[in-house]
């Protein structure tokens, strides 16, 4: 199985703020991984796909990096709509999520 | 336009089987690549995938519940149904179905999610 590591757990970050969100894979999944955005009583949201690609009606405030088994989710200049959780996914084999961070907004 | 929406019973208690459907528009899982699979989330914790059904009848199954899970397809009635047997107070959760990407592999589409309560 694959693991996924994702930190930090919770952040606290002012409007404007540039915010980074890391995971890490146990090994290699190439670009297989995605973003995912949750508020609260609601579905994910898909952000960002295949490590840095953009999902169409995305802000393009939030973009992603990496490949292998690091992988970042940055949000530049954050707004209050983007209070919720983030959860990186793989899906090199099989699917695995990160344990989520929240974002909240001081 | 892909849109999903899960159905099934909101309680159920320890022991017995649930059965959840996945009622889907906007594709057609006789195309060639389509996927259709099943999360879950329990109250105040992360995503797990469950299970996966493909096109050609092809599942996956999360190894730590394949002996619980079945998941089939009606192409006629565009549904995907899962069943989880033996629930526990352990399986209370959000229960999504979602879309794969077909070019890329991604879950790109989500359900409403149901919340399914295991308790006697």
């Amino acid at each position: 199985d694959i693991q996924m590591t994702q930190s930090p757990s919770t952040l606290s970050a002012s409007v404007g703020d540039r915010v980074t969100i890391t995971c890490r894979a146990s090994r290699s999944i190439s670009s297989w991984l995605a973003w995912y955005q949750q508020k609260p009583g609601k579905a994910p949201k898909l952000l960002i796909y295949r490590a840095s690609s953009l999902e169409s009606g995305v802000p393009s405030r939030f973009s992603g990096s990496g490949s292998g088994t690091e992988f970042t989710l940055t949000i530049n200049s954050l707004q209050p709509d983007d209070l919720a959780i983030y959860y990186c996914l793989q899906y090199n084999s099989y699917w695995t999520f990160g344990q989520g961070t929240t974002v909240e907004i001081k | 336009q892909i849109t999903l929406k899960e159905s099934g019973p909101t309680l159920v208690k320890p022991a017995q089987t649930v059965t959840l459907t996945c009622t889907f528009s906007g594709f057609s899982l006789t195309t060639r690549g389509v996927a259709v699979g099943w999360f879950r989330q329990p109250p105040g914790k992360a995503l797990e995938w469950l299970t996966f059904i493909y096109w050609d009848d092809d599942k996956r199954y999360r190894p730590s519940l394949k002996s619980r899970l079945t998941i089939t397809k009606d192409t006629s009635k565009n549904q995907v149904v899962v069943t989880m047997t033996n629930v526990d107070p352990e399986d209370t959760a959000t229960y999504y179905c979602a879309h794969r990407r077909i070019s890329t592999g991604e879950i790109d589409h989500w359900g409403q999610g149901t919340l399914v309560t295991v308790s006697s």
